[in-house]
């Protein structure tokens, strides 16, 4: 069974600071893994889906890592924001695709 | 890029009610969508796997009879919480998967039972 972890579960930094949240999972045979960000009382917004056969992906200021064969994805923001405070979630589908398995999350604060 | 629309947003209703809550892809089709459910501060529960045409797949500790599953369309699928009571209050999230996009999630609706 699938198990998808992410560290930390929390973190406060200042306005500006570059920063790498980190997400592991057990069962290195994924299809993709994929970036969300929810924030309080909202849905989950897609950031980054990167395929199996890809080593990272870049939307604006941020960029995810992929290692399959280690077990880990890392998001990595930089010159964070106070807009960039929100719950950032990993996710990655079981083989047939037709089911999600989550971190427990990342709760970012960013301060200005 | 891919969206899924629901609604509504947040709803109150009394309990012994039943709530509709819908959930649309808007720009492309899915045979699959997904139920969640999340309580505070927690990641989120899958609920059930709505499938176009055919019976929803609910996880274990689901009651089929209290959420019930209808997805007519590729492009709808609709969640009705039946005979709602405060214990069904919670926030409950739709989504849909596409090839290019992966998973979409809804915005969410926040259910209250008084």
């Amino acid at each position: 069974k699938q198990e998808v972890t992410q560290i930390p579960a929390a973190l406060s930094v200042p306005e500006g600071e570059n920063l790498v949240l980190n997400c592991s999972f057990t069962d290195s045979a994924i299809y993709n893994l994929q970036w969300f960000r929810q924030d309080p009382g909202k849905g989950l917004t897609s950031l980054l889906l990167i395929q199996s056969s890809q080593r990272e992906q870049t939307s604006g200021r941020l960029n995810a890592s992929l290692d399959k064969s280690s077990g880990r994805s890392t998001l990595y923001i930089a010159a964070s924001q106070p807009g960039d405070s929100a719950t950032y979630l990993c996710a990655v589908p079981n083989n047939a695709g037709n089911m999600l398995t989550f971190g427990g999350g990342t709760r970012l604060m960013v301060k200005p | 890029g891919a969206v899924v629309s629901q609604h509504p947003s947040w709803v109150i209703c009394k309990s012994g009610t039943s709530v509709k809550i819908e959930c649309r892809s808007l720009d492309f089709q899915a045979t699959t969508m997904f139920w969640y459910r999340q309580f505070p501060k927690q990641s989120l529960m899958l609920m059930a796997t709505s499938n176009e045409g055919s019976k929803a797949t609910y996880e274990q500790g689901v009651e089929k009879d209290k959420f019930l599953i209808n997805h007519a369309s590729l492009t709808l699928s609709t969640l009705t919480v039946t005979s709602a009571h405060p214990e069904d209050s919670s926030f409950y999230i739709c989504s849909a998967r596409s090839r290019s996009y992966g998973y979409t999630f809804g915005s969410g609706t926040r259910l209250t039972v008084v």
